[in-house]
């Protein structure tokens, strides 16, 4: 998968607690992205990140946070989670910004309870 | 707002024949079209991509077309196998970090 790396692959937390999901690439790919997958929806774009330190806010980004302190690096941050937040988080990265294609990790499927 | 819409949520075909696989999308200014694969406990996996300036591509045993005038993007498979059963949905981009995602279509192969 384009050595992307997704950690945890999976998580169940509960209501109020903050959680942090990891994504690591190994492709040196400048563009990082926080997408969330629920069943009926197309992919939703949380976060993305156009380089270190470099993030922007996508069309789903209440309750989220995000921090990239190294190329490689991408965190996702839920900083009180929620049911809502029940989801599968895909972390994806291009080299040339959405206008491209980018890549996909496999996912990490997050439980609120 | 824009959308980006599948005409079937589920499609089910013969193993050996061909399938095909609608898109729909709302925005004229739309260009650069990406298919993806998903299959189960998996990541989107790239398949095939087509920018504005063309109607037609062709990859090994799938072809993509975009319509521009009635805004439609179709995803042909031939010769379907049961390694194609999967979800597969269409991404549109309009320029900068606005792409869009259907929901998918399933598709199931019959033995």
């Amino acid at each position: 998968d384009a050595g992307i790396t997704q950690s945890p692959r999976h998580k169940v937390t509960e209501t109020g607690t903050p959680v942090t999901l990891r994504c690591h690439q190994t492709e040196n790919h400048r563009y990082m992205y926080w997408y969330r997958q629920d069943p009926g929806h197309g992919l939703r774009l949380i976060h993305y990140s156009y380089g270190v330190k470099d993030t922007d806010k996508g069309e789903v980004s209440d309750g989220y946070s995000v921090s990239r302190s190294k190329t490689e690096d991408f965190l996702l941050t839920l900083e009180s989670a929620t049911s809502s937040q029940t989801s599968v988080y895909f972390c994806a990265i291009s080299e040339q910004g959405l206008s491209g294609l980018a890549f996909f990790g496999q996912g990490t499927r997050l439980t609120v309870v | 707002g824009e959308s980006v819409g599948l005409h079937l949520p589920t499609l089910s075909v013969q193993e050996g024949d061909n399938s095909i696989i609608n898109c729909a999308y709302s925005n004229s200014a739309s260009d650069y079209f990406i298919w993806y694969k998903q299959e189960s406990g998996k990541g989107p996996q790239f398949i095939i991509d087509i920018r504005s300036n063309m109607d037609k591509r062709q990859g090994q045993r799938v072809t993509v077309l975009l319509n521009k005038t009635v805004k439609h993007l179709s995803l042909q498979i031939a010769a379907t196998q049961p390694g194609d059963s999967a979800v597969y949905f269409c991404a549109v981009n309009t320029g900068g970090f606005k792409t869009i995602f259907g929901a998918g279509t399933r598709l199931f192969v019959k033995a």
